[in-house]
Formats: structure tokens, sequence, C-alpha cells
């Protein structure tokens, strides 16, 4: 099974801050990664596709990067309604699998 | 648009089995891909598996095979899934989502599922 790494489990930041968050996988995937808001109580929501593809209806403060290995979610100055926890999950394999995830928090 | 509508919260009893549903609208759904995901708090997700609403073939995650059993009914579009066996580690909130080439573009609101006596 491919595992996908995020970090930082949680992270607390100030809105109107910028941020990364990564996630590793523990074999080479190209760009097969998804990202994917999880707002508390509700079922998650698709951002980013294929690591760096946008996706309608999402704020274009949202944006993602990387292949291979290596492959961040940015988010350019936080917004309140942000702050949930965000998921990375491969398609390489036809297992799929999702990361653990990172909470975003207000600090 | 696109809606996924999952059945109400279900206790059951530990031995026994439980059917969900997913009903969909505002897309085709007899050409559309169907997946199950399950979450535990935790908070993780792990993927049930697939089922191709067009002919029923499906691809399931081997940890979940013999414990969940997906069908679909094209003339009322809806997924279904059936867990069997249950047991306090079948305890989650299940989503079904639509899987769109490799990613869930659309996801149900969840169903809770508790597993007791």
């Amino acid at each position: 099974n491919i595992v996908l790494t995020q970090s930082p489990a949680t992270l607390s930041v100030t809105p109107g801050e910028s941020v990364s968050l990564s996630c590793r996988a523990s074999q080479s995937i190209s760009t097969s990664i998804h990202w994917y808001q999880q707002k508390s109580n509700e079922s998650p929501r698709l951002l980013i596709k294929y690591a760096s593809q946008s996706i309608s209806g999402i704020p274009s403060r949202f944006s993602g990067s990387g292949s291979g290995t290596d492959f961040t979610l940015s988010i350019n100055r936080v917004e309140s309604e942000d702050f949930s926890i965000y998921y990375c999950q491969q398609s390489y394999s036809s297992l799929f699998t999702f990361g653990s995830g990172t909470k975003l928090e207000i600090k | 648009q696109v809606k996924l509508l999952q059945s109400g919260a279900e206790l059951v009893k530990p031995g026994a089995s439980v059917k969900l549903s997913c009903k969909a609208s505002g897309f085709t759904f007899s050409t559309s891909y169907m997946s199950w995901l399950k979450q535990v708090p935790g908070p993780s997700i792990e993927w049930i598996g697939w089922i191709y609403a067009g002919d029923g073939g499906t691809n399931y995650n081997q940890r979940f095979k013999g414990k969940a059993t997906l069908t679909v009914d094209k003339s009322s579009s809806t997924a279904y899934m059936d867990l069997s066996s249950l047991t306090s580690e079948d305890a989650a909130v299940y989503f079904c989502a639509r899987l769109t080439g490799s990613h869930f573009d659309y996801w149900g609101q969840g169903v809770m599922v508790t597993v007791s006596s």
C-alpha cells in the first residue's frame, strides 16, 4: 500500500497568514494526488486534483504543487472559513489511500 | 446540481448486517462510478470500493472483501452497500461519493453506523 504522511498534524495560524501543508508519499506517485477539505461534521470537499489542477467553485487562494513523492497544498491568506482538516489522497495505486490529515486551527 | 443523499443513522447489533443507501441526482448515474468510504473518529478515511453503475462491475479494497458488498439500482439511481457480521470495529461514518477519474468529486452527507447490543 502507498502510505501518505501529512505534516504537520496541526497547524495554528492567524487569519491572513499564508500556509503550506505537506503530503509525502511512500513511493513516487507522479502527480496522482488530490486534496480535500473537511469541516467539522461535514463531508469532505474536493479542492485540488492531480496535484495542481484547480476545481470549479474553489477559491483561488487554494493551490497545489509537487510531483513524485512530495506535495504541497498552499492557502494564500487564510480566511476564517478555512479552519478545518485537510486530507491528501493518492490514486497512483488502484488501492486508493488517504493521509491522516492536517488540522488547520486558529492561533 | 449533483446531490448524493444517504439514508439515516443506523444502530445495529453485533453480528447483524446493515444496508446503506445513496440516492443520486443531477448527473448521469448509469455511466458513473460510485464509491464508498469509511471514516472513524481519529480522523482517518479508508476507501472501501467502487462500483460501475453501468454494468455493476466492482473493485474492492482487499481489507473490506467479505465485509462490504456494493450494488446499484439504475432504475432509482441508487447505490447500496451491505455490511455484514458487524463488530465494534465497523462503527464509523460511511460516505458514498462519485468517483471521477481517480478522485472523489461529490460526496454524500455521511451516515453514522453504531454497533451495540
